[in-house]
């Protein structure tokens, strides 16, 4: 069974400019979760889809979108880049009924370095 | 608010020996879930072991077992015969209710470097 996919795995952008995050959830997995890790800010929640639909969301400006296809694949976009939007993007995929033991599977992660 | 505190930024611990690594939440929840990552320098989080909020007894996984004390909220993963393996940073999150539950919480984390 093959994991979560999540492409690139290393991107370099300028101040300015948007990116968008690929990620490929397990099969038959229905939700994609999207967190940002920073040396400063530790590992914070972005959003989460379900069924094409935003279920969830974190504190995180206008600039941080997202969206989920009818296969479950999700897509994260960054919009006028800033450097301090340099970080680790892991996504997770889970199978979606929300209950307190839902394990979380991620992918490696997406690499973003802002110059 | 919900809170995940991980007290220890680094640990080191011979191989062979068991370690104890610290987490403490907060959450106004009766209904959560506490969770262990490992993650190696390829960025990977990788789940280690689950406890639910109503769960009565510790869970173990394997080498890994999650000391549960609920009313001093505490949640200290114990890692038996430590391998060189285990070197990598390690997670404790949460899951709650009024988080709709696929939203985790995570703590600072605890670099845990494992010496031969």
């Amino acid at each position: 069974k093959a994991g979560v996919t999540q492409t690139p795995r290393y991107l370099i952008k300028t101040r300015g400019q948007q990116v968008t995050l690929s990620c490929s959830p397990i099969s038959g997995h229905r939700s994609v979760s999207w967190y940002q890790q920073t040396p400063g800010q530790g590992l914070q929640f972005l959003f989460e889809y379900f069924s094409e639909t935003q279920r969830n969301k974190g504190n995180f400006p206008g600039r941080f979108s997202g969206r989920q296809f009818s296969n479950s694949r999700s897509e994260m976009n960054v919009s006028t880049l800033e450097l301090g939007d340099s970080a680790l993007y892991l996504c997770a995929s889970s199978a979606g009924a929300p209950r307190a033991n839902t394990e979380a599977f991620f992918g490696q992660g997406t690499r973003l370095t802002v110059v | 608010a919900q809170k995940i505190t991980q007290t220890q930024p680094g640990m080191f611990v011979q191989e062979k020996e068991a370690v104890t690594l610290d987490c403490t939440y907060d959450t106004s929840d009766q209904s959560y879930g506490l969770f262990w990552y490992k993650q190696p320098s390829s960025g990977e989080m990788i789940f280690l072991i689950y406890q639910g909020s109503y769960d009565e007894q510790n869970a173990t996984e394997g080498r890994y077992s999650l000391n549960f004390q609920k009313a001093r909220k505490s949640a200290n993963l114990v890692i038996s015969a430590s391998q060189l393996g285990d070197s990598a940073m390690y997670f404790c999150a949460m899951s709650h209710l009024s988080g709709g539950y696929n939203k985790l919480i995570f703590g600072a984390g605890t670099r845990l470097a494992v010496h031969p």
